[in-house]
């Protein structure tokens, strides 16, 4: 089955500076990869997604880049805010949005001001 | 988009009894998924919930700890059996559309 690494653990940047998070899957069959932001107590919401016939996609200061070859995939948040801070998760899925879905360990992110 | 209700929010439950979780989608879904996030954690799928069928679980997961029920396109539970404090999670309900995956709130779990 699929398998999804997270890295790094834990992050910590200044506020306005760039944050970068990077996966890499397993499968090669996967096809869908989103990003979930999930702030304390909460539930895990969609950031951004990406599917495989794409590499990068953009959405203002949330970019995600794809390299099925190599299987990694990145989220990179740029003029960070404290708002950012949050854990996130990748996934991976081989199918679609309505499938099952393998999350990556996740990264705590913490926005200095 | 899909709006998934689930209910207990949380609870505290003695050693040795079982929790029932419900979970309600606004809308017919095929499939529905289980997870636990342990505290700190990631989400770990427990298993796929399909209508008229029995659900499918993932490695390190048993029906008999478990039973999950589906019985209609919009609704499913999650019992966790003879519970102990290793159980202690949140457990989320999940479903997919075309577009998205969406969670329910989640089911805060202390077993004592």
């Amino acid at each position: 089955g699929e398998n999804v690494e997270q890295h790094p653990s834990t992050l910590s940047v200044q506020e306005g500076d760039s944050a970068v998070i990077k996966c890499t899957y397993s499968d090669s069959a996967s096809n869908y990869f989103p990003w979930y932001k999930q702030e304390l107590g909460k539930r895990p919401q969609l950031i951004i997604d990406i599917r495989s016939n794409v590499g990068e996609k953009k959405d203002q200061r949330i970019a995600v880049t794809l390299n099925k070859t190599a299987k990694h995939f990145s989220l990179h948040i740029t003029e960070t805010q404290p708002e950012d801070s949050a854990v996130y998760f990748c996934a991976a899925t081989p199918y679609s949005s309505a499938s099952k879905i393998i999350f990556g360990s996740g990264t705590r992110l913490s926005i200095r001001p | 988009s899909a709006v998934i209700s689930q209910k207990p929010s949380r609870d505290i439950c003695q050693r040795g009894t079982s929790l029932t979780i419900q979970c309600q989608v606004d809308s017919q879904v095929t499939m529905m998924f289980w997870y636990r996030q342990q505290p700190g954690q990631s989400l770990t799928l427990i298993a796929t919930a399909n209508q008229g069928s029995e659900a499918t679980y993932e490695s390190g997961f048993v029906i008999d700890k478990f039973p999950i029920s589906r019985p209609n396109l919009t609704f499913s539970t999650l019992t966790v059996s003879n519970m102990s404090p290793e159980d202690s999670s949140i457990y989320l309900c999940s479903v997919g559309t075309r577009t998205e995956a969406f969670f329910g709130q989640g089911t805060r779990l202390t077993v004592v």
